[in-house]
């Protein structure tokens, strides 16, 4: 089956940026998407379909996929963005939904 | 406004069943493909399985093939997971979330199961 490797964490000061990796074979063949989950709460959709957001989402937040790497990067870092961070995608082979392993996010 | 809400998680003894069920409101329900995602304590998001916006094709993955069925009313806007021969790795907070082209772009608060004697 399909795997998506992500860095368990990773930790960045406010006003900075932080890059979340997602790695997978062929990754850029297919369209990724990208969730915030905050402890207690159910995930949000921050990017779709590799680089496109969502309405009410922070241009800080952008995605680029290439190769067998897609990236989040979110920029201007702030607080409010400590979160866990899960790339996705659809497996046509298998017929299933991959979810990333996640990232947790750490503003310093 | 759309919402999903969750409902009948609960403490089953291994071996056991239970029934889930996600209510929609806020948008057309049979226009949309849904699916369930779990998230057993402390771990990552796991697909579990998916239905077609006409119950056409239906999607599980291969930890609860066998032992879980998706299902949906169309004319209550509601989703279902019924799940049988539990184990204690089904323990997790089962989310119900719609599907929009290829990713989840609305989800539910979850129902926590917890399969334990």
């Amino acid at each position: 089956s399909y795997v998506l490797t992500q860095p368990p964490s990773v930790s960045v000061a406010p006003g900075q940026t932080a890059r979340i990796t997602c790695g997978g074979n062929n990754i850029g063949s297919k369209s990724v998407h990208w969730y915030q989950q905050k402890p207690g709460q159910a995930p949000v959709l921050v990017v779709y379909d590799d680089s496109d957001r969502p309405s009410g989402i922070p241009e800080r937040f952008s995605g680029s996929n290439s190769g067998n790497t897609a990236t989040l990067t979110i920029s201007r870092v702030e607080a409010g963005d400590e979160a866990d961070y899960y790339c996705q995608v659809w497996d046509s082979s298998s017929d299933s939904y991959v979810f990333g392993t996640g990232t947790k996010v750490t503003v310093l | 406004e759309v919402q999903l809400v969750e409902s009948g998680g609960g403490l089953v003894k291994p071996g056991g069943s239970l029934r889930l069920s996600c209510a929609a409101s806020g948008f057309t329900f049979s226009s949309y493909s849904m699916n369930w995602v779990r998230q057993a304590p402390g771990k990552g998001l796991e697909w579990v399985s998916s239905i077609s916006s006409s119950s056409s094709y239906i999607y599980y993955a291969d930890s609860v093939k066998g032992r879980f069925t998706i299902s949906r009313d169309n004319a209550k806007n509601s989703l279902y997971l019924q799940m049988n021969s539990l184990r204690a790795e089904d323990t997790a907070v089962y989310y119900c979330a719609r599907v929009d082209g290829y990713d989840f772009d609305y989800w539910g608060q979850g129902t926590l199961v917890t399969v334990s004697s």
